[in-house]
C-alpha cells in the first residue's frame, strides 16, 4: 500500500534554531499534502495545505514566516520550523493525498522539542 | 463549516467484546465523505473505515462496522470481537465531496475517543 516516510521521527534543538521535517511519498505521486500539528491527547489540528508547485495554505492563525512548506516534487514536502521556541514543541504529522481523492497517507509524525 | 463531534472522550471493552463509538457531524452539504481513523500508541494514524455519503449501505471491514444516519448526521463505530490490538484513539472525520469548496479536500478531525481494552 501507499507508503509516507517522515523524517526525523524525533529531534531536539535549542531555541532560537530552526528544523526540518521531511515528507517523501514512496510509491505514489502526493499531489496535495497536508501539515497537522497534535498536542498530547488531543486531535491533530490542520496547519496547512500544499499542493505541489503551488504555495501553501495556512489555516488562520498559523504564521507562514515561521512554518514554511515547501512541495516542490510529487514525492517530497517540507515543513521547516524557523527560529523554533519551546511553545513550538509539539508532534507535527504530514499527510499525503495522491490522485485517489479519499487515499490519504500518513507519516509516521516527528515529535519535535525545542530547549 | 464543517464541524465533527466525538463525545466520548474514554472508553472501555472487555476484550471480546463489542464496542460502539459515536460520532456526529454538521454540514450543509449533500456530497461528503467519513472516516475512522485509528491512532495507536505509535501515533501512527491508520484507515479503519470510510463511508461515502452518497451510499446507504453501511461500510463494513471486518470486524469493523459502521451505523451511519445521515439524516440524524451520526456515523458511529462498532467494534465486534475487540482485540488488545484494538487500544488506541479513534479519530472520526469528515471531507467534502467537492474539492472546490471552502473546505477544499482537508480532512476535519473530531476531539477523539481513547479506547482501552480490558483482557
Amino acid at each position: 500500500g501507499a507508503v509516507v516516510s517522515q523524517h526525523p521521527s524525533r529531534v531536539i534543538c535549542k531555541s532560537g534554531t530552526s528544523v526540518k521535517i521531511e515528507c517523501r511519498s514512496l510509491d505514489f505521486q502526493a499531489t496535495t499534502m497536508f501539515w497537522y500539528r497534535q498536542f498530547p491527547k488531543q486531535s491533530l489540528m490542520l496547519m496547512a495545505t500544499s499542493n505541489e508547485g503551488s504555495k501553501a495554505t495556512y489555516e488562520q492563525g498559523v504564521e507562514k514566516d515561521k512554518f514554511l512548506i515547501n512541495h516542490a516534487s510529487l514525492t517530497l514536502s517540507t515543513l521547516t520550523v524557523t527560529s523554533a521556541h519551546p511553545e513550538d514543541s509539539s508532534f507535527y504529522i504530514c499527510s499525503a493525498r495522491g490522485w485517489d481523492k479519499n487515499g490519504y497517507t500518513f507519516g509516521s509524525g516527528t515529535r519535535l522539542t525545542v530547549v | 463549516a464543517q464541524t465533527v463531534t466525538q463525545s466520548q472522550p474514554e472508553m472501555s471493552v472487555q476484550e471480546a467484546e463489542t464496542v460502539t463509538l459515536s460520532c456526529t457531524y454538521d454540514t450543509s452539504e449533500s456530497d461528503y465523505y467519513l472516516f475512522w481513523y485509528k491512532q495507536p500508541p505509535s501515533r501512527q494514524m491508520i484507515l479503519v473505515i470510510r463511508q461515502e455519503a452518497y451510499k446507504q449501505q453501511n461500510a463494513t471491514e471486518n470486524r469493523f462496522s459502521v451505523n451511519f444516519q445521515k439524516a440524524a448526521k451520526s456515523f458511529s463505530l462498532k467494534i465486534s470481537d475487540s482485540q488488545l490490538g484494538d487500544a488506541a484513539m479513534y479519530f472520526c472525520a469528515y471531507r467534502s465531496g467537492f474539492d472546490s469548496s471552502a473546505s477544499g479536500s482537508r480532512l476535519t478531525f473530531g476531539e477523539g475517543t481513547q479506547l482501552t481494552v480490558n483482557p
